[in-house]
């Protein structure tokens, strides 16, 4: 199995600061990495697929980069509704695995 | 809109099977897509348990694949999970989701990009 290593696994940031989070694959992924967010209570959220590509509807502030093993998320300006949990994920093996998440809080 | 409602048991014993149905609306999963099943111990991360494919193709997570089964009911347009002999390792939330089509991904690796709500499932004597 293709472990995700997801780091910080907590981060605490005030509104309208960049946030960024990293994911490290154990084997090279290419760009077979997507990102979720999870509200409290509720399902994950796709937010990007394929390493850095927007789901439609998603606004512009998040983004996702990196190739191989070495990904990153960046949330440009942190929003009062961007607190959640965010996970990584691998689609380029059987089985799919994910992350250990990063809870994003308010300072 | 496509959407996906959970439902089944919420509390099992243990060595009990566990059996879930996900309704899909505004999609007849007879048409296509790849749907999986997800879950989540509280406060815990993500795992996928397996997908289906309308052929009938199904993959499983090798770490359940000895107790999993994943079916579809076309004429009820639900998706079921069925995982036996289930202790209080497998108590968690279960979500059913749609695979995402297109991107570079393909078949059951995709993305997930439409989800139920999700249903806890306890496993206690």
């Amino acid at each position: 199995d293709i472990q995700m290593t997801q780091s910080p696994s907590s981060l605490s940031a005030s509104v309208g600061d960049r946030v960024t989070i990293t994911c490290q694959a154990s084997q090279d992924i290419s760009n077979y990495l997507n990102w979720y967010q999870q509200k409290p209570g509720k399902a994950p959220k796709l937010l990007i697929y394929d390493a850095s590509n927007l789901e439609t509807g998603v606004p512009s502030r998040f983004s996702g980069s990196g190739s191989g093993t070495d990904f990153s998320f960046t949330i440009s300006s942190l929003q009062p509704e961007d607190i959640a949990t965010y996970y990584c994920q691998q689609s380029d093996n059987l089985p799919l695995t994910f992350g250990g998440g990063t809870k994003v809080e308010i300072k | 809109q496509v959407q996906l409602q959970e439902s089944g048991p919420g509390l099992l014993k243990p060595s009990e099977t566990l059996s879930l149905t996900c309704a899909v609306s505004g999609y007849s999963i007879s048409s296509g897509y790849y749907w999986g099943w997800i879950r989540q111990p509280p406060g815990k991360g993500l795992e996928w348990i397996g997908t289906f494919y309308r052929s009938g193709s199904t993959y499983y997570n090798p770490s359940l694949k000895s107790r999993v089964t994943i079916s579809v009911d076309t004429s009820k347009n639900q998706v079921s999970l069925r995982l036996s002999s289930v202790t209080a390792a497998d108590t968690a939330v279960y979500y059913c989701a749609r695979h995402r089509r297109g991107g570079y991904c393909s078949g059951a690796s995709c993305p997930f990009d439409y989800w139920g709500q999700g249903t806890l499932v306890t496993v206690s004597s």
